[in-house]
């Protein structure tokens, strides 16, 4: 099965509009973190955003933000006031702690064209 | 600039030919990763190494495949007799330190993209 599932191969938004990116996880291990990267054109990978599976607030990083359903095993990402340089492939990710696993297991990702 | 660097950013191969990717973590930084992205595909996590040491190579491939990262110098992937299904982008990622918190954010660099000819 896989550990981390994006659905959405493409997504499009308006400039400044908000959007959000589903991510969704699959783990026994009580103990995880969630990490969000980018990937633009140029092919780099920046991290973005962290939420530690412990964490009671939803995190945050300036523009964006991380919708934790615990519950759901979801951990959508929203960007706020969309940008023309937020058009890239948004990958999410997700190391199991207690498993001793030092590795990050990686979703599909997403496209993001903000148009404007 | 005290990101992760790796060389070269391009790199072509022939068939049958050695790939040597090299990998310096951020200062600071004793944990390295290495991963491999096929064309429009997320990151494979392919090994872990700590300072002269393979801490996890799970997802390395069982020949033609090896690592390192000596007490000296960067880390080194290299895929012997290369063919062309290793054409990918290969990154190297480093972390602080080995968890799942966010002190352990693994920072990558911006990646080895291997064409095989």
């Amino acid at each position: 099965a896989q550990k981390i599932t994006q659905t959405q191969p493409g997504m499009f938004v308006q400039e400044k509009e908000a959007v959000t990116l589903d991510c969704t996880y699959d783990t026994s291990d009580p103990s995880y973190g969630l990490f969000w990267y980018k990937q633009p054109s140029s092919g780099e990978m920046i991290f973005l955003i962290y939420q530690g599976s412990y964490d009671q607030q939803n995190a945050t990083e300036g523009r964006y933000s991380l919708n934790f359903q615990k519950a759901r095993k979801s951990a959508n990402l929203v960007i706020s006031a969309s940008q023309l340089g937020d058009s890239a492939m948004y990958f999410c990710a997700m190391r199991e702690l207690s498993t001793g696993a030092n590795n990050l297991f990686f979703g599909t990702g997403t496209r993001l064209t903000v148009i404007p | 600039n005290a990101g992760v660097m790796q060389n070269p950013r391009h790199l072509v191969r022939r068939r049958g030919q050695e790939a040597r990717l090299r990998c310096s973590p951020m200062k600071g930084h004793s944990h390295v990763y290495w991963y491999r992205q096929l064309p429009e595909e997320g990151l494979k996590f392919m090994v872990y190494l700590q300072k002269e040491n393979i801490i996890d190579e799970s997802g390395m491939p069982k020949e033609r495949f090896s690592a390192e990262f000596p007490k000296e110098g960067p880390s080194i992937l290299r895929i012997q007799q290369v063919v062309r299904g290793d054409s990918a982008a290969y990154f190297c990622a480093s972390s602080l330190l080995s968890g799942g918190s966010k002190r352990d954010t693994q920072y990558f660099g911006p990646g080895t993209r291997l064409t095989v000819l």
